[in-house]
């Protein structure tokens, strides 16, 4: 069975760093498309990030030279970078797995990331 | 980057009604998009993908349709447990950028 669940979220001051968790099960992350998004609160999804199973890496433009997308591939964990975090960073964050086409067919449960003084 | 308009941003609906949510594009992504179902607190669901392909498990009430810049999302026979946030994405080019939602309530 395929399972995501994503960690280390938590309160976070402004211009400070974080870095997200998401430990996979039941596949091998490293084959697969990985992706980041995130929802502030009372708001819609937004894209934030993806790696290929090549290592191509890709990011939203509100978070590129910020956040940094990789993976462990002996502990099948994919990771979010995330440094000069801003208030308008807070949301929760979800992994998700794609499938061919790129949509996201498995989905972790979020961990959420409060930017605040 | 592409941008995704949702309609209606609301939408109220009655059990066994028949919905369409309506998903356009700023530029032509043939057949590259979509759906997802968000209920309150939970992660996204994917129900249709590559405009028209229902994912495995999906009930086939869900049907999507569309290419270049028009797409739909439609629920034929509303079930109770359809009310919830539905959300188009791109997979044309990065930014792959989701619409801003259409939320379905009970009338």
């Amino acid at each position: 069975e395929v399972q995501l669940v994503e960690s280390g979220g938590g309160l976070v001051q402004p211009g400070g760093s974080l870095r997200l968790s998401c430990a996979a099960s039941g596949f091998i992350v490293s084959s697969n498309y990985m992706s980041w998004v995130r929802q502030a609160p009372g708001k819609g999804l937004e894209w934030v990030s993806v790696i290929y199973s090549g290592g191509s890496t890709y990011y939203a433009d509100f978070v590129k030279g910020r956040f940094t997308i990789s993976r462990d591939n002996s502990k099948d964990t994919l990771y979010l970078q995330m440094n000069s975090l801003r208030a308008e960073d807070t949301a929760v964050y979800y992994c998700a797995r794609g499938k061919t086409g790129d949509q996201l067919e498995y989905w972790g449960q979020g961990t959420l990331v409060t930017v605040s003084s | 980057d592409i941008q995704l308009t949702q309609s209606p941003s609301f939408l109220s609906a009655s059990v066994g009604d028949r919905v369409t949510i309506t998903c356009r594009a700023s530029q032509d992504i043939s057949h590259y998009l979509a759906w997802y179902q968000q209920k309150p607190g939970r992660a996204p669901k994917l129900l249709i993908y590559s405009a028209s392909t229902l994912q495995s498990g999906v009930p086939s009430r869900f049907s999507g349709s569309g290419s270049g810049t028009a797409f739909i999302l439609t629920i034929g026979a509303l079930q109770p447990e359809d009310f919830a946030t539905y959300y188009c994405q791109h997979l044309d080019s990065y930014p792959y950028t989701f619409g801003q939602g259409t939320k379905l309530e009970i009338k």
